[in-house]
């Protein structure tokens, strides 16, 4: 299967403790997408790499969030001190410029839960 | 700013009526609009699109959505119900601050179609 994918499907972090999620987007894709998803809530837009140049940042994503792209190829969501409020589903997406395409294809998401 | 409202939560059709879940949308410019389905703990599934062309579009799985620009909405449509396409549906537009095709999305309709 070629989709994008991520790990880990689940999380159960206790509060404080830090976590780190990735995504690995449809091959040759070269945008790759962050979102949050809490229940009862459409995605939430969190950040957007071209490549590995972090281009976009949401307001949503305070300072305790980190994403990296390295190579241009897979991403990490890393938060820090993790809070209760940060239990949400975390959804990757990635799209390729031009060609006319423009929709996004999602990964299954990572969910997380704050304890 | 751009938003998306999907007025109704939750839409009951028998299976073998039609159907149509409703968006409208406001945004700068030109819209680009797209209805993802969503199931039960997973990702986001691309449906269909519109980007330029004509108003009527079809899409995966026997949908389609009519574009009408005067009253801004986006609607998505099927002739006949199955009682598979239960799910989560999202309308979402293109926001075209810096170009980074970043998605805004409703809050969700259910869809419950039954026998």
């Amino acid at each position: 299967d070629t989709g994008v994918s991520q790990n880990p499907r689940h999380k159960i972090t206790k509060r404080g403790q830090n976590v780190t999620f990735r995504c690995d987007p449809i091959s040759e894709h070269n945008r790759l997408y962050w979102y949050r998803q809490t229940l009862g809530q459409g995605p939430e837009f969190l950040t957007y790499f071209q490549n590995e140049a972090q281009l976009e940042k949401s307001r949503l994503l305070s300072d305790r969030f980190s994403a990296e792209r390295p190579k241009g190829s897979f991403s990490t969501l890393e938060i820090q001190r993790t809070e209760q409020g940060d239990s949400a589903m975390y959804l990757c997406a990635s799209s390729v410029v031009g060609q006319g395409s423009y929709e996004q294809y999602f990964g299954p998401g990572t969910r997380l839960t704050v304890t | 700013a751009q938003s998306v409202a999907q007025p109704e939560d939750q839409v009951n059709v028998a299976e073998g009526n039609p159907l149509t879940v409703k968006c409208t949308y406001s945004v700068s410019g030109n819209p680009y609009l797209f209805w993802y389905v969503q199931y039960p703990n997973r990702g986001l599934q691309f449906l269909l699109k519109y980007i330029t062309g004509d108003n009527l579009v079809k899409g995966s799985y026997g949908f389609e959505a009519e574009f009408n620009k005067s009253q801004t909405s986006f609607h998505l449509k099927k002739p006949s119900a199955l009682v598979s396409d239960s799910a989560l549906y999202f309308c979402a537009v293109r926001a075209l601050t810096g170009g980074g095709n970043k998605l805004t999305f409703g809050t969700g309709t259910q869809l419950k179609v039954e026998l």
